[in-house]
């Protein structure tokens, strides 16, 4: 599975955009992006997956650059309740390849 | 509809015993998977079940552990004699065919082994 390298944490304002980006460089042609997140001590929540095209669901939007090098996890209007580890995880969904995560922490 | 359950919620044993945890995945999903986060460190994949068959058990960490999956409903991750680095949270996710679907996590086992 290819690695990704996530920024440690990151800070968002309540009620704004948070962007959680993420680069996977050593992508291959058929590996997917999968984004989690574990909100303090409870299992891992799926969040949105994507190939090559842009995602969008009821929780996030994924944008995957064109060369699939790198991509970035939107949540629109992040609430207190996004604060959260989010991981960025490429490659195959039945083993799924956990790194260090980004801590987004949202502020009132 | 019900989640993935974990049994127990905490677990604290001493060196040596045995401690069996259980996962009852979402009705339906054919797919169970057991991972754990040990000391701090990063979750990591320990095996994967398709019904009650073993498709991948590469992160199982030596044989003092066992999985078992009969009948392909729950599954029980036994560990035997439970050493001090066994410590930690132990999750378990089902989802519903292979490919490419979302894996749904229980809340976890704690387990302590002092």
């Amino acid at each position: 599975d290819a690695k990704t390298t996530q920024p440690t944490s990151m800070d968002c304002a309540e009620g704004r955009a948070a962007n959680l980006p993420c680069n996977h460089s050593t992508i291959s042609g058929n590996e997917y992006v999968y984004w989690y997140r574990q909100i303090h001590s409870q299992g891992p929540q799926y969040i949105i997956h994507g190939l090559k095209n842009n995602e969008t669901n009821e929780m996030a939007s994924l944008i995957i650059t064109e060369d699939r090098k790198s991509s970035t996890l939107i949540l629109p209007h992040a609430t207190l309740r996004d604060t959260a580890v989010y991981y960025c995880i490429v490659g195959s969904a039945r083993q799924l390849t956990f790194g260090s995560g980004t801590q987004l922490t949202v502020l009132p | 509809e019900a989640g993935v359950t974990q049994f127990p919620s905490h677990s604290v044993i001493e060196k040596g015993q045995t401690v069996t945890l259980r996962c009852d995945p979402i009705s339906g999903h054919d797919n169970l998977y057991w991972y754990r986060r040990v000391m701090g460190k990063e979750i990591k994949f320990l095996l994967h079940f398709v019904k009650e068959s073993k498709q991948d058990e590469s992160g199982m960490p030596n044989n003092r552990f066992l999985a078992e999956r009969t009948g392909g409903t729950y599954s029980t991750l036994k560990v035997q004699p439970a050493e001090l680095e066994d410590s930690g949270v132990y999750f378990c996710a089902s989802s519903q065919r292979q490919g490419r679907n979302e894996q749904f996590f229980g809340p976890g086992t704690r387990l302590t082994v002092l």
